[in-house]
């Protein structure tokens, strides 16, 4: 069964270091996402994209922030300077589109020293 | 702006009984509703989803869900639970741009 794949697992990185965390979303996805997870927390929306480009984003999700989709099959969220409140589970989603639900990956666990 | 509401964030039962995990949302459109279940260390896995029809849904592992727009709901039930049902469960929805939603989550605990 195809599936969403992320890596790395864990990253721990310091304040104010630069984080890539990459995902691989299923082969004939159109529409990716972002989304992460405080612990404790409820999992909140980052951002999607359709067609080379942010078709929405959160309030969250600010200049520190970006998205890319390098090369037609990664996609990767950049976090520019790493504070410690960035901690959290990322997760990666991708969908066909339309309303039928997206898939997950394991997410990546980010912890910010 | 849409909303999820779990109004229990735990829920203790023991195996073989009967389930229910409760879900409110609050909407000005028509909406798309999801159950997903993230077991321990694991991503989202998608349980059932309403789109539109029938307003009984059925999903993966024996649950299923009821669509009750009146009371904007969409309760989660299992007639039997396992102890392999242990896990976080969210309620998310979606409005057109398909950008999901989530509840604070509602972690079920099986006992035997």
């Amino acid at each position: 069964e195809p599936e969403v794949t992320q890596t790395p697992s864990h990253q721990v990185t310091q304040m104010g270091q630069e984080v890539i965390l990459r995902c691989v979303p299923i082969s004939n996805h159109l529409y990716f996402y972002w989304y992460r997870q405080i612990l404790g927390q409820k999992v909140e929306f980052l951002v999607s994209f359709y067609n080379n480009e942010i078709s929405e984003k959160s309030e969250i999700f600010d200049d520190q922030f970006s998205v890319e989709r390098p090369d037609g099959s990664n996609f990767t969220l950049k976090i520019r300077s790493t504070k410690l409140e960035d901690s959290a589970m990322y997760f990666c989603a991708s969908s066909q589109g339309g309303a039928v639900g997206a898939f997950f990956g394991q997410g990546t666990r980010l912890t910010v020293v | 702006a849409q909303s999820v509401t779990q109004l229990d964030s735990q829920v203790p039962v023991f195996e073989e009984a009967p389930v229910e995990l409760r879900c409110n949302y609050s909407s000005s459109v028509s909406v798309y509703l999801f159950w997903y279940v993230q077991y321990p260390n694991q991503g989202l896995q998608l349980l059932l989803k309403y789109l539109s029809g029938s307003t009984l849904v059925k999903g993966i592992n024996g649950f299923e869900a009821e669509f009750n727009k009146s009371q904007t709901s969409f309760h989660l039930r299992k007639p039997s639970v396992h102890i392999s049902d242990t896990a976080e469960y969210f309620c998310a929805v979606s409005e057109w741009n398909y950008k999901l939603t989530f509840g604070k989550g509602t972690l079920l605990t099986v006992n035997p």
